[in-house]
């Protein structure tokens, strides 16, 4: 997948619990995103980063956080879990943002929150 | 808001005829469309893009097509094979630069 690593793969949690997803990427892609996948909703972008320690929200991102301290890291907070944010988590790359260019995407972490 | 549909409901088709999935998009036209294939656990992958003044783009098996005026692109894939089971994504770039998706079509190749 493109020198994207998701960690972890799968995760169960407990409503109220703090969890982070991490994305470590090997491309020295400059935009990093984070999306979730649900059932009816497909992607939607939840974060994302425009460069170390640059970063701006997405249509979806009441209740996540993210950080970039490197360029190959891009991590996702659930400051405290809820049962709604149980999805599919899903880090994507790219070079640029102009509307020709492509992303990368990781293979996902699947999160249940209960 | 710029939004980009999908039909929803699964395509089931036999092996050796052509899949048509359709991607249709509200608001202004996007410069390109992208077209992506997402396997069961897996992350989607890119296809094809295809600008707004190409009628057609083609890869293989695969066709593209974009009709502004329709404001919408089909996704043709030519004598189907099981592997091409799927489910495939139209996405665009709305004005603020992000890539929105639509929520896929699924596909089913049957032998």
């Amino acid at each position: 997948d493109a020198g994207i690593t998701q960690s972890p793969r799968h995760k169960v949690t407990e409503t109220g619990t703090p969890v982070t997803l991490r994305c470590h990427q090997t491309e020295n892609h400059r935009y990093m995103y984070w999306y979730r996948q649900d059932p009816g909703h497909g992607l939607r972008l939840i974060h994302y980063s425009y460069g170390v320690k640059d970063t701006d929200k997405g249509e979806v991102s009441d209740g996540y956080s993210v950080s970039r301290s490197k360029t190959e890291d891009f991590l996702l907070t659930l400051e405290s879990a809820t049962s709604s944010q149980t999805s599919v988590y899903f880090c994507a790359i790219s070079e640029g943002v102009e509307a020709n260019e492509k992303l990368f995407f990781g293979s996902g972490t699947q999160l249940s929150v209960l | 808001s710029q939004k980009i549909e999908q039909n929803s409901e699964a395509l089931n088709i036999q092996e050796g005829k052509t899949a048509t999935l359709t991607c249709n998009y509200t608001n202004y036209s996007p410069a390109y469309l992208q077209w992506y294939r997402q396997d069961p656990g897996r992350g989607p992958v890119f296809l094809l893009l295809i600008r707004e003044n190409e009628k057609e783009k083609r890869k293989e098996r695969l066709k593209v097509t974009f009709d502004t005026t329709l404001k919408q692109s089909l996704f043709h894939i030519t004598a189907s094979q099981p592997a091409d089971s799927a489910t495939y994504l139209c996405a665009r770039r709305n004005q603020g630069g992000k890539l929105i998706f639509g929520q896929g079509t699924e596909l089913s190749v049957k032998p």
